[in-house]
């Protein structure tokens, strides 16, 4: 299996601030994908943003954007002019190439102050 | 609106006893995927299907069973094998290895 780690539990930002969240992975595969979910207080899992591991260039998605690192294995997201609906549980998670698994990680809770 | 329904939203089951999750999606994907999550915690995955009458087991596939009759469907049902079933429940589907949309969720809890 896969290894995604989340090194921060918990982080706080002030509201229009922005917040970087670490995503750390552990794979010997070079064809993969790594996503961001948002689990916001309803439970619900919202994809926030994808990558392929074989674009260099960093994905993003309006005030989400990732700073992907392969040699590093790193895919940290940053929450930019960071609003009070931001406030959620988010999760990095991995996929395979070949496969249909996603990894998860522990995931790391941002609250956002007013 | 396509998407991804799960039922019931709570449920409670009692010792000894086997319940089941329904899953259902209009979103003609092809793959479906079962995960608990428990608090605090990420996401493990119980069970997937990648095409109708074929399932795999996921991480944590003991206690649990599934079925793949219809590509809308795929229910998971909780047996009396499984002693910590306390948890939140995500049904997700995807089309080939795209995202994975999920559900709303099921609690279930033990009474």
């Amino acid at each position: 299996a896969q290894t995604v780690t989340q090194s921060q539990p918990e982080m706080s930002v002030q509201e229009a601030e922005t917040v970087t969240l670490s995503c750390t992975y552990d794979t010997s595969e070079s064809n993969y994908y790594l996503f961001w979910y948002k689990q916001p207080p309803s439970r619900q899992m919202i994809l926030v943003i994808r990558q392929e591991a074989y674009k260099q260039q960093n994905a993003t998605e309006n005030r989400f954007s990732v700073n992907f690192q392969k040699a590093a294995k790193s895919f940290s997201l940053k929450i930019s002019d960071s609003q009070l609906g931001d406030t959620a549980m988010y999760f990095c998670a991995f996929m395979k190439g070949n496969d249909y698994k996603l990894s998860f990680g522990a995931g790391t809770t941002v609250t956002v102050r007013a | 609106d396509g998407g991804i329904t799960q039922s019931p939203k709570y449920l409670f089951r009692k010792e000894g006893q086997n319940v089941t999750l329904s899953c259902e999606q209009n979103l003609n994907h092809d793959a479906m995927y079962w995960y608990r999550q428990d608090p605090g915690q990420g996401l493990r995955l119980i069970y997937y299907s990648q095409i109708v009458n074929d399932f795999q087991k996921g991480d944590i596939a003991e206690g649990y069973s599934v079925s793949r009759e219809k590509k809308e469907s795929f229910p998971l049902t909780v047996t009396s094998a499984q002693k910590n079933p306390t948890a939140f429940y995500l049904c997700a589907s995807s089309s080939d290895r795209g995202p994975q949309h999920f559900g709303d969720g099921t609690r279930l809890s033990i009474l």
